[in-house]
């Protein structure tokens, strides 16, 4: 069973607006998020992450949202840049666990 | 320095035939994971090697996959009479911690196509 959800398999943003990613979870034992970029033929990489004792991190250009009592997160990239093109994935762990869960992502586009 | 890295990149084999996938950890790092990426699907976790044992391989899906990493540093991830359906992309990532929040660096994957 599937207990993160990316519901938007795509996204078309134009350049230097904003794009804003969502993502849903079942486990309530969820206590650590993460966002991660992959790029055709490369491994996903680690972009931001949040722990359930904030609602909101921030870097650079990328935010994160965590609202606990709905189970869902978001990724917001403002202003979105070309580079930023790619899949992103959204994953959930137990803070003391290793395992992470991951939904099916997120494809972006920026157009120019 | 270097990051993960996975051989072969890409690997074509039959039906039934056993296969093996490659994966060189960063240096120094003690966690080494396993995930499985199957078409349109996010990564799905396969086995957790903490040193040289596997600490959990409760992902793998049958007995027809194993891992080992002998030396703590190379893993190497096999599978036994290959089926169609383990066609996906094996990804795998090592992190210098064992926690969720140690981050986790993944190589490029290993692109399985089982005819």
């Amino acid at each position: 069973d599937q207990q993160v959800k990316q519901n938007s398999p795509s996204l078309s943003v134009q350049e230097g607006r904003i794009s804003i990613l969502n993502c849903d979870y079942t486990n309530s034992m969820f206590d650590y998020f993460l966002w991660y970029k992959k790029y055709p033929a490369e491994g996903p990489t680690f972009l931001i992450s949040i722990s359930s004792i904030k609602d909101k991190n921030e870097d650079g250009r990328f935010t994160v949202f965590l609202n606990k009592s709905a189970k869902h997160l978001s990724l917001h990239i403002v202003p979105s840049q070309p580079g930023d093109s790619a899949v992103y994935f959204c994953a959930a762990s137990e803070t003391n666990d290793y395992k992470l869960s991951f939904g099916a992502g997120t494809t972006v586009t920026v157009r120019a | 320095g270097a990051g993960v890295s996975q051989t072969p990149s890409n690997k074509v084999t039959e039906k039934g035939k056993y296969v093996e996938l490659r994966c060189d950890p960063i240096s120094g790092h003690t966690a080494l994971y396993w995930y499985r990426q199957s078409l349109g699907q996010g990564p799905e976790f396969l086995i957790y090697f903490q040193g040289t044992g596997a600490a959990d391989d409760s992902g793998l899906p049958n007995d027809r996959f194993f891992a080992v990493r002998p030396e703590g540093s190379v893993s190497t991830l096999k599978i036994q009479r290959t089926e169609r359906g383990d066609s996906a992309v094996y990804l795998c990532a090592s992190s210098d911690g064992q926690l969720s929040t140690d981050t986790q660096y993944f190589g490029p994957g290993t692109r399985l196509t089982v005819l």
